[in-house]
């Protein structure tokens, strides 16, 4: 089993560009989330989906929108990047209930122009 | 004051030494809690749960105050692949039950 898996791994955008940050797998985890990491800001969360078709906003959702149309994947998308979104992003799936083990990808380095 | 709070460090040992981490959570209705092992430059990994008794898995030990609101983790006889960074979870804080709060992790650097 390959686990949580991340596309890409690396990105560089310049100020205003869009993309699709992609995240599957193949655990059958109903819930789904997407964080940001930052220097010395932590782990913070993004957006989150509890099942296919559903999704909710975390802590920073300002400026990402995100859509779960398959169990598996789940993307993370940025409409028009701002410098302020470089950063690490990471994936992660678990099954129901936050309390539950989270599984996290292997992170895509961002970097906005 | 923020949710989830721990000393950044580094922690810098010796190999076989003994290490100590706190960290402390602002929210007295908290329901779980965990740690985390951060590699550098890649993704955290679940190390161990924290249960109001404390548990023990090897060389680690977790435990939690909920008096004093701070949750701990000790390693015993450090090992050199032990050098991580090792990030505090709450579960529970401001905002609803089942919202996760990161601290920003604990740099331990085990040396020969």
């Amino acid at each position: 089993n390959a686990g949580v898996t991340q596309t890409p791994k690396f990105r560089v955008l310049k100020t205003g560009q869009s993309m699709t940050l992609l995240c599957a797998q193949d655990m059958n985890h109903e819930y789904m989330y997407w964080y940001r990491q930052d220097p010395g800001m932590g782990l913070r969360l993004i957006h989150y989906s509890v099942g296919e078709g559903t999704t909710a906003k975390g802590e920073v959702p300002d400026g990402y929108n995100v859509s779960r149309l398959k169990k598996q994947n789940f993307l993370l998308g940025l409409e028009s990047a701002a410098p302020s979104q470089t950063s690490v992003y990471f994936c992660a799936s678990s099954y129901p209930k936050a309390w539950n083990e989270q599984f996290f990808g292997p992170g895509t380095r961002l970097t906005v122009l | 004051r923020k949710e989830v709070e721990q000393d950044p460090g580094p922690f810098n040992v010796p190999e076989g030494a003994t290490v100590a981490f706190n960290c402390t959570y602002s929210n007295s209705a908290s329901q779980s809690f965990f740690w985390y092992r951060q590699d550098c430059r890649k993704e955290p990994k679940l190390l161990m749960s924290v249960y109001s008794s404390g548990n023990e898995d090897g060389r680690f030990t977790a435990q939690l105050n909920r008096a004093s609101q701070y949750i701990s983790l000790l390693i015993r006889d450090s090992k050199l692949s032990d050098s991580a960074t090792y990030l505090c979870v709450v579960i529970g804080g401001t905002g609803g039950g089942n919202k996760l709060t990161f601290g920003t992790g604990t740099q331990l650097k085990v040396e020969l």
